[in-house]
């Protein structure tokens, strides 16, 4: 099955610095990869959406400045928390949509990452 | 607009009985629908999807959902829960191109 690789899977930083998280697709091509943000008992929030080769389409209420997301090829995405602060702690997960699950809107998701903000 | 609603926000049962969890969505037109799980502090892993094939559908670890148009439903069902049950189910609803909708989760406990 398709796999996505999210990496790290914990990160611990002081407040004020940035922190990089990759999502990579293993065993296939990407068109689309989407960041959500997950708070403790609660359901996803898509944070952005990122096609390969483009910017970042950002949800209402996301700081772009902050959220920095590259989509560089079609196996890898990187989402950059800038001058991270306590209330940044959070589940971040990345998702991808294969080429061959457009039309079904079938997403794969990473394993996840905690970031914990000092 | 598209949307989903998960009707129970926990459902315990007691391992060897039967599992509910249940889904109401709100489309316009003939969705995608997918029930994900999620294990503590883990990504989200694909249990099942409908794409306007078959109504019933299987999906891995022995869970199976129905779509029923008239109802608006896709509710999960397995026959005999299992302890590695026991995680946070999510009822998800999709239009091709168009941006998944996450509903917001049901806890499944699972007692022995």
């Amino acid at each position: 099955g398709a796999v996505v690789s999210q990496h790290p899977s914990w990160v611990i930083c002081k407040s004020g610095t940035s922190v990089k998280i990759e999502c990579r697709s293993l065993d296939f091509q990407a068109t689309t990869m989407f960041w959500y943000r997950q708070f403790p008992k609660q359901s996803l929030m898509l944070m952005a959406t990122s096609n390969e080769g483009s910017k970042a389409t950002y949800e209402q209420g996301v700081e772009k400045d902050k959220f920095l997301i590259n989509h560089a090829s079609l196996t890898l995405s990187t989402l950059t928390v800038t001058s991270a602060h306590p209330e940044d702690s959070s589940f971040y997960i990345c998702s991808a949509r294969a080429r061959l699950a457009v039309n079904t809107g079938e997403l794969f998701f990473g394993e996840g990452s905690r970031l914990t903000v000092l | 607009a598209q949307s989903v609603t998960q009707l129970d926000s926990h459902v315990s049962v007691s391992e060897g009985t039967p599992v509910l969890l249940r889904c109401n969505y709100s489309s316009s037109y003939s969705p995608s629908l997918f029930w994900y799980v999620q294990h503590p502090n883990k990504g989200l892993q694909l249990l099942l999807k409908y794409t306007s094939a078959a109504t019933l559908v299987k999906g891995i670890n022995g869970f199976e959902a129905e779509f029923k148009k008239s109802e608006t439903s896709f509710h999960l069902t397995k026959p005999s829960a299992h302890m590695s049950d026991a995680a946070e189910y999510f009822c998800v609803v999709s239009l091709g191109f168009q941006k998944l909708v996450f509903g917001t989760g049901t806890r499944l406990l699972v007692s022995p």
